[in-house]
């Protein structure tokens, strides 16, 4: 398998521009996270689906954060309009057995964005 | 709330030796499982090793072992052997309704 597939690797915008970024789950993978990593703040959850449905959204840091998972094999995370302090590297994450699971969560190489 | 504490942010080892990361959580699951994951440069994170919170016996991967006192709540990480391919941030972490993750250990492999 290719593994957790995520795209762009780099991006760099300009505040108030619309970011999105895109990720595509190891197949079979019923699980997808999405993780923002910072130096100040470690790694985050910010959304997680099961079954294309979004299960636990309360670490999206507010209303510019949108995720969607149209299908199993591929998910979404949109900010509108970007700020300079949402950069930071996005992970997204795929698993078989989901979180309270025994499973390994598989990371992506992750987006660095970049807002100026 | 579940918390992972890593209180050691920067390591060093010399090359061959041995070094042990330390990891602490909290966590009010009765049924969890705890990982650390290694982050090299190229910033993907990796699965080095899983131990099942209800298995007494300590898991080992190669040169990797933990040491997992749970009454204590410490899952530390003793690499053998060290090598320079092994410099990289390792992160624990430890299930429950979501996967908690620690701040890091940045460890630098001396030659």
């Amino acid at each position: 398998d290719a593994g957790v597939i995520q795209s762009p690797r780099h991006e760099v915008t300009e505040m108030g521009q619309e970011v999105t970024l895109r990720c595509k789950p190891i197949s079979g993978h019923d699980y997808l996270f999405w993780y923002r990593q910072t130096m100040m703040r470690g790694l985050e959850l910010l959304i997680y689906f099961n079954n294309n449905v979004p299960i636990d959204d309360s670490g999206m840091p507010e209303d510019r954060f949108s995720a969607k998972m149209p299908n199993a094999s591929f998910s979404t995370l949109k900010i509108q309009p970007s700020e300079p302090r949402d950069s930071a590297v996005y992970f997204c994450a795929s698993s078989t057995r989901g979180l309270a699971g025994r499973g390994e969560l598989f990371f992506g190489e992750g987006s660095r964005l970049t807002v100026l | 709330a579940q918390t992972v504490t890593q209180s050691q942010p920067e390591m060093s080892v010399q090359e061959a030796e041995t070094v042990t990361l330390s990891c602490t959580y909290d966590t009010s699951e009765s049924d969890y499982y705890l990982f650390w994951y290694k982050q090299p440069p190229s910033r993907q994170m990796i699965l080095v090793i899983r131990q099942e919170a209800y298995k007494q016996q300590n898991a080992t991967e190669n040169r990797f072992s933990v040491n997992f006192q749970k009454a204590a709540k410490s899952f530390s990480l003793k690499i053998s052997d060290s090598q320079l391919g092994d410099a990289a941030m390792y992160f624990c972490a430890c299930t429950g309704n979501q996967f908690y993750f620690g701040t890091g250990t940045s460890l630098t492999v001396i030659p």
